[in-house]
């Protein structure tokens, strides 16, 4: 299995909602990365996890909570997002830190309404 | 400061052209690695190539070669015969392998192959 899973593919939700974004890996990688990319933009590092620790969280806001149950699973966790959160949230897994080449999820198209 | 420069925005050519993309990056960093991604409109990146700051070699790998140039500060993807499925966003990216890890990505450029 060399994929990186994301679901769901596509979510919408209210401000006031709560929902989680669940990413999956069984290549045995030991770091993985939720990115946040706006529509023509490059993706933004959002946090890392390293052997399941959070090694990297480039100052995002507390309404995104990120979460490592175990070396395979990656979820976000989204309360109270805005308008602006809307989003493609991608999730990369690469073999530790010490490796450059990820490898991608397709993302989930996040709209905040 | 580091930066990585996709002059091209949008690049429209007809199927069985030869297209170049263009990549400039900026480093103080005397040890370095530069990739290219691959976005299609399912949403994920495919990592195409890592190239470290040692190693000039250009590399071919089936239609697609890249071209790093240390003088001009440069990593250019061209692609040869283009066809309909390379049809993409293509992302160019910069990683400083003693610092934090992160990329650093330019602002991509749209391909569009024509049929």
């Amino acid at each position: 299995d060399t994929e990186v899973t994301q679901t769901p593919k596509h979510l919408v939700m209210g401000m006031t909602n709560k929902k989680s974004l669940k990413c999956e890996q069984h290549m045995g990688h030991r770091a993985m990365y939720w990115y946040k990319q706006k529509a023509k933009k490059p993706p933004e590092l959002m946090f890392v996890y390293s052997y399941e620790k959070l090694s990297i969280n480039e100052s995002v806001p507390s309404r995104f909570s990120p979460e490592c149950p175990n070396s395979s699973l990656l979820n976000l966790h989204l309360h109270a997002l805005q308008p602006e959160d809307s989003a493609l949230y991608l999730c990369a897994s690469s073999q530790d830190r010490n490796n450059y080449g990820y490898t991608f999820g397709s993302g989930t198209r996040l709209t905040v309404v | 400061a580091q930066k990585v420069t996709q002059a091209q925005t949008e690049i429209s050519v007809v199927e069985k052209e030869d297209v170049t993309l263009d990549c400039v990056y900026e480093t103080r960093d005397t040890t370095y690695y530069l990739f290219w991604y691959k976005q299609p409109p399912s949403g994920e990146l495919v990592f195409l190539i890592r190239r470290n700051s040692f190693d000039e070699q250009n590399e071919i790998s089936g239609r697609y070669s890249w071209n790093f140039q240390k003088s001009t500060s440069s990593f250019n993807f061209t692609i040869t015969a283009s066809q309909v499925v390379d049809s993409a966003v293509y992302f160019c990216a910069l990683m400083d392998p003693a610092g934090t890890y992160k990329y650093i990505f330019g602002t991509g450029t749209r391909l569009k192959v024509l049929a």
